[in-house]
């Protein structure tokens, strides 16, 4: 069965650098997504994505965040900047188009990322 | 703006016994997700309810959906070891965010 991966699974950075996370959606999804969860809280929504645009952000997507879809299958988050609070595991999610829509989304293994 | 809130946030129960957790959101919807999170992975979808009065089952666990009371709940019967985990709701807005209630941390006891 087809499945959203996502890359490094652990990232360890120093404050202030730069961080690409990574994902590949699943191939016949339109949609694209990611969502962060702070050690033992919920999970946030940061972005959306789709016809290689955002559709909808969340406060928490400031300019420090950027999002890509640099090829076919490749979607990425980027973090300018990362400060301590950074730290949490970043799911990537996608979604089909269907008709009924149902909006299920397939949630990715995560990148647990450390700011230190 | 939606709020979504799943009562308990922990859950300590005996193998053998049943229990429901509930999920409450603030504004209209018709869809919602049950979820399951084990520590350290990812979000497993248990539940997808898109109707006033859904209902859906597997194995020990069964989540309706009532659209008017804005209420789901996710029962559980006869709890096993093996369903110890986080669950999480989750509502969609504006047809693309989920938001996600805080989750229902559940431990069972042999």
């Amino acid at each position: 069965e087809p499945e959203v991966t996502q890359t490094p699974s652990h990232q360890v950075t120093q404050m202030g650098q730069e961080v690409i996370l990574r994902c590949v959606p699943i191939s016949n999804h339109l949609y694209f997504y990611w969502y962060r969860q702070i050690l033992g809280q919920k999970v946030e929504f940061l972005v959306s994505f789709y016809n290689n645009e955002i559709s909808e952000k969340s406060e928490i997507f400031d300019d420090q965040f950027s999002v890509e879809r640099p090829d076919g299958s490749n979607f990425t988050l980027k973090i300018r900047s990362t400060k301590l609070e950074d730290s949490a595991m970043y799911f990537c999610a996608s979604r089909k188009r269907q008709k009924p829509a149902s909006y299920e989304q397939y949630f990715g293994p995560g990148t647990r990322l450390t700011v230190t | 703006e939606l709020k979504v809130e799943q009562n308990p946030l922990f859950l300590s129960m005996q193998e053998g016994k049943n229990y429901t957790i509930y999920c409450n959101y603030s504004t209209t919807s018709d869809r919602l997700y049950w979820y399951r999170q084990d520590p350290g992975k990812s979000l497993e979808s248990l539940f997808v309810l898109l109707s006033n009065g859904a209902v859906k089952q597997e194995g020990r666990l069964m989540a309706s959906l009532d659209t008017k009371a804005r209420l789901s709940t996710l029962h559980i019967t006869a709890a096993v070891h093996d369903l110890s985990a986080t669950y999480f709701c989750a509502v969609v807005q504006g047809a693309q965010k989920l938001v996600f209630g805080q989750g229902t941390r559940l431990t069972i006891n042999p």
